[in-house]
């Protein structure tokens, strides 16, 4: 069974930094892209950053470009989302989600539990 | 990037009723359109990929079509286990977008 679990939110000021983390087993970890997805309290899904199966490739949204990092470490079988510059925006429950390729493909499928950030004075 | 837009945003029924969820595409997608069920406190759950083909485990009553741009979700005959939100999310192009949701609730 695939498992996919979220660690490292909490609450940060503007400006602030944080680090994610996703620990996954009951897959062959290296073989998918994984990726980070966000929900904003009431809103939909907003796919974040993806990374290919090898950490060679990798997505960002214009949301967050230049100021979240996604990578992963695969002797390690988990993904990281380092987050830098922390926005008011940027509160979300941030989920991690298997790829079903080594690239992303846009589906998503399972996510972990989610983790929640809350950016705030 | 290609907008998704849901219709209802929000639907009441009861159980046994057939419904329908539609989402459109602001420009043509194929059938690269997925459902995901998203319920209280949880993850979302990726329910149909491919405008119509069901996930495993996902119950027959469920079902996709559509192509293009306009796409639909039915749902048969609800059971109680189906109040949930609904999200429709295109994997045409980057960045995949998902619909704003149709919250289905109980009458």
């Amino acid at each position: 069974e695939v498992q996919l679990l979220e660690s490292g939110g909490g609450l940060v000021q503007p400006g602030g930094s944080l680090r994610l983390s996703c620990a996954a087993s009951g897959f062959v970890f290296n073989s998918y892209a994984m990726s980070w997805v966000r929900q904003a309290p009431g809103k939909g899904p907003e796919w974040v950053s993806g990374i290919s199966g090898d950490g060679l490739s990798i997505y960002s949204a214009d949301s967050v470009k230049g100021r979240f990092t996604i990578s992963r470490d695969n002797s390690k079988n988990t993904l990281y989302l380092q987050m830098n510059s922390l926005r008011a925006e940027d509160t979300a429950v941030y989920y991690c989600a298997k790829g079903v390729e080594y690239f992303w493909t846009g589906l998503f499928d399972p996510w972990g539990q989610g983790t929640l950030v809350t950016v705030s004075s | 990037d290609i907008q998704m837009t849901q219709s209802p945003s929000s639907l009441s029924a009861s159980v046994g009723d057939r419904v329908t969820i539609t989402c459109r595409a602001s420009q043509s997608i194929n059938r690269y359109l997925n459902w995901y069920q998203q319920k209280p406190g949880k993850a979302p759950k990726l329910l149909i990929d491919a405008a119509s083909s069901l996930q495993s485990g996902v119950p027959s009553r469920f079902s996709g079509s559509g192509s293009g741009t306009d796409f639909t979700l039915t749902i048969s005959s609800l059971q109680p286990e189906d109040f949930a939100t609904y999200y429709c999310q295109e994997s045409y192009s980057t960045p995949y977008t998902f619909g704003q949701g149709t919250k289905l609730e109980i009458k």
